[in-house]
C-alpha cells in the first residue's frame, strides 16, 4: 500500500519555464513533508520542506504548496534550469519520536536548454 | 565536516556471502537510518536508530541486521546475501525533531 504517490515517472520542460512536480499521500497522520533532489550516483539532497500547519513555503526558485484537504502537495520550480535535471522525491513524516520518512517513487525531471 | 560517509562505494558478492556496510556521521545527530533504493521503487526504510543504543525495524528489514556502534556509527549487515538484495543502500542521519535527514553517497551492492 503506497502511502506517498508520485504518479508521473518523468517530466520534461524547457529552460526558463515552470516545472511542477506533484505528490499525493493517503495517511492523514503525515505532518511534515519534504522534497529531495537526487543526481545519478549521489545521495538524495534536501531541497525544501513544509509543515502541515502551512500551505506554502518558498525558497528562492522553489515553492512547495500543500493542500491538506486533497492530501496533495506540489513543487514549483521557476524558472527551470538545466542543472535542475534530476530525480525528485517527495517524502512524508508521520511524526512521533522516530521521524521516519515515507518516500514516493520519484519523478525524473529533464530541463532542456 | 564530511557529513554522512559510507563505505564501501561498490561491492559485488556471491549468494550466501556476508558483509557489513559502514556508515558514519560527524554532525552529532541522534538518529540514523538505512534505506535501499531499487529501480522504480523509491527509497524504502530497512532499519533505523532513533538514538544511541536503540534500533528498530523499518519497512523491509528481512535479511538484514544493524548495529548502532556509538552515536557516530550505524552499520548494516547482510548475513547471507541473496540476489534480491542487489540494490543501492543509503545511510541517513537526523539531528532530531521534524527536521531534514542528511544522506550519504550510497553503496551500490550486487549479489550474483
Amino acid at each position: 500500500d503506497q502511502q506517498v504517490k508520485q504518479n508521473s515517472p518523468s517530466l520534461s520542460v524547457q529552460e526558463g519555464r515552470i516545472s511542477i512536480l506533484n505528490c499525493d499521500y493517503t495517511n492523514s497522520m503525515f505532518d511534515y513533508f519534504l522534497w529531495y533532489k537526487k543526481y545519478p550516483a549521489e545521495g538524495p539532497t534536501f531541497l525544501i520542506s513544509i509543515s502541515s500547519i502551512k500551505d506554502k513555503n518558498e525558497d528562492g526558485r522553489f515553492t512547495v504548496f500543500l493542500n491538506k484537504s486533497a492530501k496533495h502537495l506540489s513543487l514549483h520550480i521557476v524558472p527551470s534550469q538545466p542543472g535542475d535535471s534530476a530525480v525528485y522525491f517527495c517524502a512524508a513524516n508521520s511524526g512521533g519520536s522516530n521521524y521516519k520518512l515515507t518516500f514516493g517513487k520519484g519523478t525524473l525531471l529533464t530541463v532542456n536548454p | 565536516n564530511a557529513g554522512v560517509t559510507q563505505t564501501p562505494k561498490f561491492q559485488v558478492l556471491k549468494t550466501g556471502q556476508s558483509m557489513t556496510l559502514q556508515c558514519a556521521q560527524d554532525m552529532n545527530h541522534n538518529s540514523m537510518y538505512w534505506y535501499r533504493q531499487d529501480p522504480g521503487m523509491g527509497l524504502r526504510l530497512i532499519y533505523y536508530s532513533a538514538s544511541e543504543g536503540t534500533t528498530d525495524k523499518g519497512e523491509v528489514p528481512n535479511g538484514y541486521n544493524v548495529s548502532r556502534l556509538n552515536k557516530r556509527e550505524f552499520s548494516l549487515r547482510l548475513e547471507s546475501a541473496a540476489p534480491s538484495q542487489t540494490s543501492v543502500y543509503f545511510c541517513a542521519s537526523l539531528r532530531g525533531g521534524p527536521d531534514t535527514q542528511y544522506f550519504g553517497p550510497g553503496t551500490r551492492l550486487t549479489v550474483l
